[in-house]
């Protein structure tokens, strides 16, 4: 089975913190992104990477940064925390094109 | 970029009825179209997927269709249990170069009622 973990499942933070949200594969698998997950709003895309040091922003990529210096470790950063990022962060890898993803249990992020 | 926009939001049946839900995509070079069941508190899981090149599939008591021309595609659920609860992804991955990138749809959230 496909492993994806994520650091911490759950996180309290202050506003303006520098917040870093952790995800490891275990598959060596080329694709892995960041959600977030709000209510009636679905699973949006904040960025992907493809490969080893190279990113690209999905749909909401404002705050946000990524970090992918192994193939196994994606992380996303918060450069300066505020109270509309407290959401539901949902990590997932795949393997190519037309292949679904494998998600983590994700880590629901508070920012006070 | 693709749109997904799915329905209903919410869908209450009754154990042993019948469940769809309907999602429509905008790109019509989509062509990989999952679903994913989340129970409460836990992760999202694949539960079924279909390309475009097949126009339905079917695993047990749950089935998807696809209709490209009309650019939509439905989940069907059988004889509905109570443990088929959850709420309910669709997803189209984006045409061209995406790396896999997939937009999913708002969720439907399901209740079988015993």
């Amino acid at each position: 089975d496909v492993k994806v973990t994520q650091s911490s499942r759950y996180l309290v933070k202050r506003t303006g913190e520098k917040v870093f949200l952790e995800c490891v594969q275990d598959m060596d698998h080329e694709n892995m992104f960041w959600y977030r997950q709000d209510p009636g709003l679905g699973l949006r895309l904040i960025y992907f990477s493809y490969d080893v040091k190279m990113k690209e922003k999905g749909d909401i990529p404002e705050g946000y940064s990524v970090s992918r210096e192994k193939k196994e470790r994606f992380s996303l950063i918060l450069e300066s925390a505020s109270t509309n990022q407290t959401s539901m962060y949902l990590c997932a890898s795949s393997i190519g094109h037309n292949y679904g993803y494998t998600f983590g249990s994700g880590t629901r992020l508070t920012v006070v | 970029g693709e749109n997904v926009e799915q329905h209903p939001s919410t869908l209450s049946v009754q154990e042993g009825d019948s469940a769809v839900i309907k999602c429509t995509y905008s790109d019509s070079a989509s062509n990989y179209f999952p679903w994913y069941k989340q129970e409460l508190g836990k992760r999202p899981q694949l539960i079924i997927d279909i390309r475009s090149n097949v126009g339905e599939k079917k695993d047990q008591r749950i089935a998807v269709t696809l209709n490209k021309t009309a650019k939509h595609f439905s989940l069907h659920i059988t004889e509905t249990q109570p443990e088929d609860s959850a709420v309910y992804f669709c997803a189209a991955n984006a045409g061209g170069t995406s790396y896999g990138k997939l937009t999913f749809g708002q969720g439907t959230i399901l209740t079988v009622h015993p």
